[in-house]
């Protein structure tokens, strides 16, 4: 089956900084791959997805790259600001297929 | 509308009772997912449906648990009995076509 590894498992940035999420995916026929912020005490919440046959996606702040070949993918947060802070989860899929989601990264942002 | 819905949010319950925990996907979603969330093991799916029948279980722990889907619009996750080591968060979660999930706000179990 898939199986899907995020690194760093926690980062700490200063307010107005950038952060970067990167996963690896070990299933060639993975094609989709969403982005999930958690807030305590809620649901994971899709924040931003991208497909097999684009490689890069935007969304204000947010954007996230994809590279088939080396099978990794990675999340950028541009001007961070506290309210950003969350855990977030990437994570892979077929088509009608079931979602296998990375472990988590707690980001937290300083004022 | 008003999003997946679960409940309860919070159940305590005693080794050795039943639990069940339902969930209210949003109206026209046709797949529906039970995760459960612990800090050692993640985010786990255990289920999941698509038009009210059962896909895949594999990531159902074992036979004390269940889950049915009678329609579109409910479904329970039920485990009896139940044991310690099931305390953790559920989640539901339905999408349209089985790719944006949207979750729940989660039950949180504590089974003492």
């Amino acid at each position: 089956g898939e199986n899907v590894e995020q690194h760093p498992s926690t980062l700490s940035v200063q307010e107005g900084d950038s952060a970067v999420i990167k996963c690896t995916y070990s299933d060639s026929a993975s094609n989709y791959f969403p982005w999930y912020k958690q807030e305590l005490g809620k649901g994971p919440q899709l924040i931003i997805d991208i497909r097999s046959n684009v490689g890069e996606k935007k969304d204000q702040r947010i954007a996230v790259t994809l590279n088939k070949t080396a099978k990794h993918f990675s999340l950028h947060i541009t001007e961070t600001q506290p309210e950003d802070s969350a855990v977030y989860f990437c994570a892979a899929s077929r088509a009608a297929g079931k979602s296998t989601f990375g472990d988590g990264t707690t980001l937290t942002v300083k004022p | 509308d008003a999003g997946v819905i679960q409940s309860p949010r919070h159940e305590v319950t005693e080794m050795g009772q039943e639990v069940t925990l339902r969930c209210k996907p949003i109206s026209g979603h046709d797949y529906l997912f039970w995760y459960r969330q612990t800090m050692m093991r993640g985010l786990e799916l255990l289920i999941y449906f698509n038009n009210n029948v059962p896909i895949d279980d594999s990531g159902m722990p074992e036979d004390r648990f269940s889950a049915k889907m009678p329609n579109a619009s409910f479904s329970t996750l039920k485990i009896q009995p139940s044991e310690p080591r099931d305390s953790a968060v559920y989640f539901c979660a339905s999408s349209l076509g089985s790719e944006k999930l949207f979750f729940g706000s989660g039950t949180q179990l504590s089974v003492l």
